[in-house]
């Protein structure tokens, strides 16, 4: 099947400093990528839609100053946390639709794990 | 807007039996499709199951299948003959066919007991 990797799985940063998460479709090309966040025991809150060669449309109450999101080949997407504060600690996930078929499977990265000290 | 609610956040099943998820959705969309994916305590993320809203035929994977009642608009997983490997976060989701966008619900913990 697909795969998505995400580099790195796990990174712990000092307050202040930024952070970038990469996303990677390995095996497909994805013009569209997502990224979530999810608290621990709760459920994937969808944070922005991550578009090739275009601006990230972002969810909500989510800072786009804040969480940088680049889209600049059809492989990978980066989000990068910046300023990043202890409240950012967290696990973040990207997914990427898989164009064709039946229905477009949507593969899910391995996820990342955020801790900010 | 799309809604999907669970209303079990955890529930605990005996190796072997079977255990039944619900998720209850809400859309103004007439094509839609229906997931529940599983996140086992890597967190990776795995579909377990997928239903095409315009399909009346239950989807069955394996050991896991679907009660879906359209007009209900209710989409509950069942889980047979449980084993410790289940033993995860599931989650419900919905889609527009005509978007790549998923709405997840809250979660269920399954805990499959030796």
């Amino acid at each position: 099947g697909a795969v998505v990797s995400q580099h790195p799985s796990w990174v712990i940063c000092k307050s202040g400093t930024s952070v970038k998460i990469e996303c990677r479709s390995l095996d497909f090309q994805a013009t569209t990528m997502f990224w979530y966040r999810q608290f621990p025991k709760q459920s994937l809150m969808l944070m922005a839609t991550s578009n090739e060669g275009s601006k990230a449309t972002y969810e909500q109450g989510v800072e786009k100053d804040k969480f940088l999101i680049n889209h600049a080949s059809l492989t990978l997407s980066t989000l990068t946390v910046t300023s990043a504060h202890p409240e950012d600690s967290s696990f973040y996930i990207c997914s990427a639709p898989r164009r064709g078929g039946s229905y477009n499977e949507q593969f899910f990265g391995p996820g990342t794990r955020l801790t900010v000290l | 807007a799309q809604t999907v609610t669970q209303s079990q956040p955890e529930m605990s099943v005996q190796e072997a039996e079977t255990v039944t998820l619900s998720c209850t959705y809400d859309t103004s969309e007439s094509n839609y499709y229906l997931f529940w994916y599983k996140q086992p305590p890597s967190r990776q993320m795995i579909l377990v199951i997928r239903q095409e809203a315009y399909k009346q035929q239950n989807a069955t994977e394996n050991r896991f299948s679907v009660n879906f009642q359209k007009a209900a608009k209710s989409f509950s997983l069942k889980i047979s003959d449980s084993q410790l490997g289940d033993t995860a976060m599931y989650f419900c989701a919905l889609r527009a066919s005509n978007d790549y966008k998923l709405s997840f619900g809250a979660g269920t913990t399954v805990t499959v007991r030796a």
